[in-house]
């Protein structure tokens, strides 16, 4: 079984472009969610997906962030106008069914989307 | 809000030799707990978990935690290191007013493998 797949691995593009990632969350995992880590700093949430829905955006930074998850399958995470502060991992997970983590539900993890905006 | 530290960011350790990473964590009920690993090229890989129960917490690859209530800690332990282990690794907390639908994580700490 394949696991969460994300798109670009790795990303160069310069200030003020656009970018977006994918992430392709493990075939049935209705409950998707966004993380990223910028240099040198913790791992932090960004967004809750279940199915189509949003169910939790409270991490994603400000209004240059726009995550769509169209028919509760795959997901993008586009980013217009990328700043330099926007560079870091970009991690996509994935859990299925209901309950969340409560529920013993493990969370599984891409291997991430290196941005960096020069 | 449910934090998490790891207060050593760096750490080497020779190859053979135990190996002990701290996390302490602020929240204030029972946690969830778990440690993640990601090796250079690698995505986030799951230790191990820490629910309910027994407080000594096996997890892959030899690795193994203790939750201790009274010292707010998850520490993750290995008897014998592997070059292999050298890698960050990630401390994450799961956030209860969230449903737990969220992990929190500290900083992660690198470790370093000296033959």
């Amino acid at each position: 079984e394949a696991g969460v797949t994300q798109f670009p691995s790795h990303s160069v593009i310069e200030k003020g472009q656009t970018v977006t990632l994918r992430c392709d969350p493990i075939s049935g995992h209705d409950n998707l969610y966004w993380y990223r880590r910028v240099m040198g700093k913790e791992i932090k949430f960004l967004l809750h997906f279940v199915k189509e829905s949003k169910q939790d955006e409270s991490g994603m930074p400000n209004n240059r962030f726009l995550a769509e998850r169209t028919g509760g399958t795959y997901s993008t995470l586009k980013v217009q106008p990328a700043e330099l502060e926007d560079s870091g991992v970009y991690f996509c997970a994935s859990t299925p069914g209901q309950g969340g983590l409560g529920s013993g539900n493990t969370i599984y993890f891409g291997e991430g989307s290196w941005l960096t905006v020069v | 809000a449910q934090s998490v530290t790891q207060p050593d960011i760096h750490i080497t350790v020779s190859e053979g030799a135990s190996l002990e990473l701290r996390c302490n964590y602020s929240y204030g009920a029972t946690p969830y707990l778990f440690w993640y690993v990601q090796s250079p090229g690698q995505g986030l890989q799951l230790l191990l978990k820490y629910f309910s129960g027994d407080t000594l917490v096996q997890g892959i690859k030899g690795f193994e935690a203790e939750f201790k209530r009274s010292q707010s800690s998850f520490n993750l332990r290995k008897p014998s290191v592997h070059w292999s282990d050298a890698a960050e690794y990630f401390c994450a907390v799961g956030a209860r007013n969230t449903g737990f639908q969220k992990l929190v994580f500290g900083t992660g700490t690198r470790l370093l493998v000296s033959p």
